[in-house]
């Protein structure tokens, strides 16, 4: 079967920096995504990575690691606004999003 | 970047009624756009697949009689909930993909928060 795993929640302190990891087995691959969503509101796009390696973009990186099935997003300077929960998404082979169940991050002062 | 809108964005209705949700691409022609329900504290859920048209392929589980979509132009694709009854009260979000590019990139709209009372 198909399946993303990530860590159910997460804590972490203002400035300081996070690591959220996603693991996954699935039917074909054509990509990992990350995105955020805060609470009632839909998901909005942070990365995309489909070759091993790390993608940077401002605060936020994202890794791959195809052959291990693994990828991380990395929050650094942590602000209180990225208090939300972060989706990992694999593309299998039909080009579908397979979800992670999302982890939510809150941020303390 | 890419917009997709939905209306509306939130809607309160009596059990027994339908309700229909639409989501529009703005800025770029949608080959195939997803309908998926999201329940509190839960991960998405997808529902469907649809190809401007064609017919929508249902997930194991999601009855298509009861959930009507409608993709009939490639900005605009329609979710109607049918005989909705409490259970079906959710948070349903559709996504859009043009299919251009490398990254198959889903763009989400906002969401339509459901209640049926």
């Amino acid at each position: 079967g198909q399946n993303i795993d990530q860590p159910t929640e997460m804590t972490a302190t203002e400035g300081a920096i996070v690591q959220i990891n996603c693991t996954y087995q699935t039917s074909g691959f054509n990509g990992l995504f990350w995105y955020q969503q805060h609470a009632g509101e839909a998901p909005t796009f942070l990365s995309y990575n489909v070759l091993d390696g790390l993608e940077e973009k401002g605060r936020f990186s994202s890794f791959l690691s195809r052959s291990k099935g693994y990828s991380y997003l990395l929050l650094k300077e942590l602000q209180m606004k990225d208090s939300a929960s972060y989706l990992c998404a694999v593309s299998d082979s039909n080009y579908q999003l397979i979800w992670g169940a999302g982890t939510k991050l809150i941020i303390k002062p | 970047g890419a917009v997709v809108s939905q209306h509306p964005s939130r809607v309160i209705c009596k059990s027994g009624t339908s309700v229909k949700i639409e989501c529009r691409s703005l800025d770029f022609q949608a080959t195939t756009m997803f309908w998926y329900r999201q329940f509190p504290k839960q991960s998405l859920m997808l529902m469907a697949t649809s190809n401007e048209g064609s017919k929508a392929t249902y997930e194991q589980g999601v009855e298509k009689d009861k959930f009507l979509i409608n993709h009939a132009s490639l900005t605009l694709s329609t979710l109607t909930v049918t005989s909705a009854h409490p259970e079906d009260s959710s948070f349903y979000i559709c996504s859009a993909r043009d299919g251009r590019g490398d990254n198959n990139e889903q763009f989400f709209g906002p969401g339509t928060r459901l209640t049926v009372l």
